[in-house]
């Protein structure tokens, strides 16, 4: 079963506005990830955010991580042309039979129109 | 650099036959993984190898089969296909030993098609 689950599932905006897409999941993380996936391509890591972290920054990435909420959102600012792609969260869980196993969400598909 | 490199790119098969999907990593990483990406159903993994010389069973492992031939490549082995493994699958891999899984490094994918 899936642990992360991305919300929306699909994302339309106009370049330059920012994007902001979600995460849930189920039971206690080590870490959560990020990831892109350009139109038939393999997957990109974006950044990573450990349990005990609630933001981080890459350049016009944002990373919010709520453990109490078990959610996570990552914003896009200024978004380009360029950004349209898959978005995936997958998570590490902490313990239990799944430790260590990285579990991905549906994903978000992202366009941003010219 | 290479990176993670995964053969063929595309395949068709017919139902009943078999075929060994093959992944390299020239990052010197101990873990590696397969993955399968359906649509609406995200990446759900079939098998991943901690180290060399180990390998585990993932979510979606049955039909599947999987050989750590050494530290660089990690095989994955449909012994006879089914039009229910139509899919694109995804070889990735990591620096981390298990329990401290990090960032996954992911080749381009190679998508098959059982008919």
């Amino acid at each position: 079963s899936q642990q992360g689950e991305e919300d929306p599932q699909a994302l339309s905006i106009q370049e330059g506005e920012n994007a902001t897409m979600n995460c849930s999941y189920k039971t206690s993380i080590n870490n959560l990830q990020w990831y892109r996936q350009n139109s038939g391509r393999g997957l990109v890591h974006l950044i990573l955010i450990r349990s005990n972290e609630r933001e981080k920054h890459s350049g016009r990435l944002r990373v919010t991580l709520d453990t109490s909420k078990k959610s996570s959102s990552l914003l896009i600012t200024a978004s380009r042309a360029a950004d349209t792609a898959s978005y995936f969260c997958a998570t590490v869980n902490a313990g239990g039979t799944s430790y260590g196993k990285l579990t991905f969400g549906q994903g978000t598909i992202l366009t941003v129109h010219p | 650099n290479a990176g993670v490199t995964q053969t063929p790119k595309f395949q068709v098969l017919k139902t009943g036959q078999s075929m060994t999907l093959q992944c390299a990593q020239d990052m010197n990483h101990n873990s590696m993984y397969w993955y399968r990406q359906d649509p609406g159903m995200g990446l759900r993994l079939i098998y991943y190898s901690a180290s060399e010389g180990t390998t585990d069973k993932g979510e979606v492992p049955n039909g599947y089969n999987v050989s750590r031939l050494n530290k660089r490549e990690f095989s994955l082995r449909l012994e006879s296909a089914a039009p229910s493994q139509t899919s694109v699958y995804f070889c990735a891999s990591s620096p981390a030993l298990q329990g401290a899984t990090g960032e996954l490094f992911f080749g381009e994918g190679s998508r098959l098609t059982v008919l």
